[in-house]
C-alpha cells in the first residue's frame, strides 16, 4: 500500500515567518501535486511537479520534488494570513497506466494557521 | 469556464437510508473521480469513471457505487447508510493526458448520517 506522510500535522505561526511542509513516501510517484483546501470547500490545485529534482515557484511558495520522486516539500516565505488553510500533497502512482487519472494518494494534510 | 459542481452541498440522512450525490465535471473533462474526506482518514479514493466505465476502485465496501453518463456527469450512491459514512464527499474531474494527473475538485457534498 502506498502512503504519503505529511509533516507537521499542525502549524501555527505569525505573519512574516517562513515555513516548510514535508511530504514523504517510500514509493515512487510519477507526479506529485500540492493542493490548498479551505473549510467547507474542495481542494484547489496549486502546482504539479513531475521531474525528479524539479523546483517550481508560485509567488512566495516554492515546491520541490525529490530526486528519487519519493518526497516533496513546500516552502512559504513571509507567510500571510491569507495562506491559512489545509495543505495537501497527492501522489500519482508510478504504476498507473492506460492514462488512468483517478487514483491519487493523498497525505493527511498540514493545517496551517497564520496569525496577523 | 465553469468549475466542477456538486449537488446537493449538504445532506442529512438516518442510518439505513440510501443517498445519491451528483457531480458535473468541467466542460471537456471526461474523467471523474470520487473521494471521501474525514478528519481521521483524510482524503480516500472511492472510484474513477471514464467514458461511462469504472476504471479504478478504492478499498470501500460494495454499498458505495457510482456511474457516469454520456455527458460525463457522474453520480455516486451509498446504500444502507452507517454513522461512519458521515463525511465530505468530493468529486474531481480531469483531462485525459498521459502523465498528467491534475484533478480539479468540486466544493463537495457534506453528508451527515444520524
Amino acid at each position: 500500500t502506498q502512503l504519503l506522510e505529511q509533516s507537521p500535522q499542525f502549524l501555527s505561526i505569525q505573519e512574516g515567518e517562513n515555513l516548510t511542509v514535508y511530504c514523504n513516501s517510500s514509493s515512487v510517484f510519477s507526479s506529485l501535486q500540492w493542493y490548498r483546501q479551505e473549510p467547507g470547500e474542495g481542494p484547489v490545485l496549486l502546482v504539479t511537479v513531475v521531474t525528479g529534482g524539479e523546483v517550481k515557484k508560485l509567488k512566495r511558495l516554492t515546491f520541490q520534488f525529490g530526486d528519487a520522486r519519493k518526497d516533496s516539500s513546500l516552502h512559504i516565505t513571509a507567510a500571510q494570513p491569507g495562506d491559512t488553510g489545509l495543505y495537501l500533497c497527492a501522489g500519482a502512482s508510478a504504476m498507473n497506466y492506460g492514462g488512468s487519472q483517478g487514483n491519487l494518494i493523498f497525505g493527511k494534510g498540514t493545517k496551517l494557521s497564520v496569525k496577523p | 469556464k465553469a468549475g466542477v459542481t456538486q449537488t446537493p452541498r449538504y445532506l442529512i440522512k438516518t442510518r439505513g437510508q440510501q443517498v445519491t450525490l451528483s457531480c458535473s465535471p468541467i466542460s471537456g473533462h471526461r474523467s471523474v473521480s470520487w473521494y471521501q474526506q474525514t478528519p481521521g482518514q483524510g482524503l480516500q479514493f472511492l472510484f474513477e469513471y471514464f467514458s461511462e466505465t469504472q476504471r479504478n476502485k478504492g478499498n470501500f465496501p460494495g454499498r458505495f457505487s457510482g456511474r457516469q453518463f454520456s455527458n460525463s456527469r457522474s453520480e455516486m450512491n451509498v446504500s444502507t447508510l452507517e454513522l461512519g459514512d458521515s463525511a465530505l464527499y468530493l468529486c474531481a474531474s480531469s483531462l485525459i493526458r498521459w502523465g498528467n494527473n491534475e484533478q480539479f475538485f468540486g466544493p463537495g457534498t457534506r453528508l451527515t448520517v444520524l
